[in-house]
């Protein structure tokens, strides 16, 4: 079976505090993705990466950065967290332009 | 603006019946697949579904592409409280590494 591994379940950061979000896969795919999830607005790209150390804006990459040193790891940073951020983060790898397989999430909440 | 509609977007049903979920849009995927998602997890890869036309069965979950390749629907007979959970729609398109998600369909299914 594929595997997503997310670092944390749960997180709770302060206001301005830099957060790294970690996703390791367990397959050789070039494609990974970070999505925010919000009740009502559902699953919005925030950053993808198609190799090691190319990455690409989604719809909604502001306060947002992201790393991918390795094939199967692929970062999200929060450079000052805020609490707009409190959300879901759900990180993907992709076979081809089809099949999305997730990682269990992470649910951060800023105060 | 979301690509992608569902339809409905809250369906709370008695054990037992029937229900069918729509996912709309004017554009042309590639391909399109059905995932669900329990709370406090990922979203969990269903079917995946490329001509048009074509319908695929899992079960009592029902899934057809439309001819056009523009909107597909997930049907479930008798349905059982298992079945409970918020249903993605997403869909591939030519030129763009990701999926374009719909914004979701919540079902409860009481006992």
């Amino acid at each position: 079976d594929v595997k997503v591994t997310q670092s944390s379940r749960y997180l709770v950061k302060r206001t301005g505090e830099k957060v790294f979000l970690e996703c390791v896969q367990d397959m050789d795919h070039e494609n990974m993705f970070w999505y925010r999830q919000d009740p009502g607005l559902g699953l919005r790209l925030i950053y993808f990466s198609y190799d090691v150390k190319m990455k690409e804006k989604g719809d909604i990459p502001e306060g947002y950065s992201v790393s991918r040193e390795k094939k199967e790891r692929f970062s999200l940073i929060l450079e000052s967290a805020s609490t707009n951020q409190t959300s879901m983060y759900l990180c993907a790898h992709q076979r081809g332009r089809t099949e999305a397989f997730f990682g269990q999430g992470t649910r951060l909440t800023v105060v | 603006t979301q690509l992608l509609e569902q339809s409905p977007q809250f369906l709370s049903i008695q054990e037992g019946e029937n229900l069918t979920v729509y996912c709309n849009s004017s554009s042309v995927f590639s391909s399109l697949q059905w995932y669900r998602q329990e709370p406090g997890e990922g979203p969990v890869l269903l079917v995946t579904v490329v001509t048009g036309g074509e319908v695929k069965k899992l079960k009592r979950l029902t899934f057809q592409f439309g001819d056009a390749r523009k909107d597909s629907s997930l049907h479930i007979t008798a349905a059982q409280p298992g079945d409970t959970g918020l249903y993605l729609c997403a869909g591939g398109r030519g030129g763009a590494n990701n999926l374009f998600f719909g914004t979701g369909t919540r079902l409860t299914v009481i006992p």
